[in-house]
């Protein structure tokens, strides 16, 4: 089983360049989430998604946006990307629980996605 | 407010003792807890979990205790080895459903001979 792969795993940008990030989930979860993870602090959230064709806010979606056009892929698109933006992005998937309880059914990661913005 | 903190950025220990790793939180409605493991090049991947309404929780080696007076949560490594040197993040949910996650920063466990 590839459970979660995000693809690139290495990009070095420039200032103002856009690019896209692309995760795929071979588990037929129905939510997907995108994280960053900085030196010294924990992953944050930047979107996610609860179902095919829907997109939310996280905690820091500035300067990016999201699309899910299939269940299985939940893209990151950066449009201008700014120096800042320089961190290791993570993809996660899980399945709704249910009637049972949500930590019964963690997130599963990809293996990353490290970005330099020169 | 809803933060998770991990205030100890390392931990070295020798093979065989015990581990523990300590996690604190602001939000007293989180209904659960996550720790994650997390090797270099590689994404976390879950270890254990448990429920506000429970105090502890076991799985092999691995033990987590949750003291809800004191916003408190730990993690117990039983006996460490070295294949356990990793990062481990502990997290809760965010607000707003959906099993969105905030993770605490994270604590580089050193396991040594």
């Amino acid at each position: 089983n590839a459970g979660v792969t995000q693809t690139p795993k290495f990009r070095v940008l420039k200032t103002g360049q856009s690019m896209t990030l692309l995760c795929a989930q071979d588990m037929n979860h129905e939510y997907m989430y995108w994280y960053r993870q900085d030196p010294g602090m924990g992953l944050r959230l930047i979107h996610y998604s609860v179902g095919e064709g829907t997109t939310a806010k996280g905690e820091v979606p500035d300067g990016y946006n999201v699309s899910r056009l299939k269940k299985q892929n939940f893209l990151l698109g950066l449009e201008s990307a700014a120096p800042s933006q320089t961190s290791v992005y993570f993809c996660a998937s899980s399945y709704h629980p249910g009637q049972g309880s949500w930590s019964n059914q963690p997130q599963h990661f990809g293996d990353g996605t490290r970005l330099s913005i020169l | 407010d809803q933060q998770v903190k991990q205030n100890s950025p390392s931990l070295s220990v020798q093979e065989g003792r015990i581990s523990i790793l300590n996690c604190d939180y602001t939000n007293s409605m989180f209904d659960y807890f996550l720790w994650y493991k997390k090797y270099p090049a590689e994404g976390p991947t879950f270890l254990i979990s448990i429920s506000s309404i429970k105090d502890k929780n076991e799985d092999g080696r691995f033990t987590v205790f949750l003291n809800k007076s004191a916003k408190h949560l730990s993690l117990h490594i039983v006996p460490s080895q070295p294949g356990d040197s990793a990062v481990y993040f502990c997290a809760a949910p965010l607000s707003g459903g959906y099993n969105k996650l905030i993770f605490g920063a994270g604590t580089r466990l050193a396991v040594h001979p």
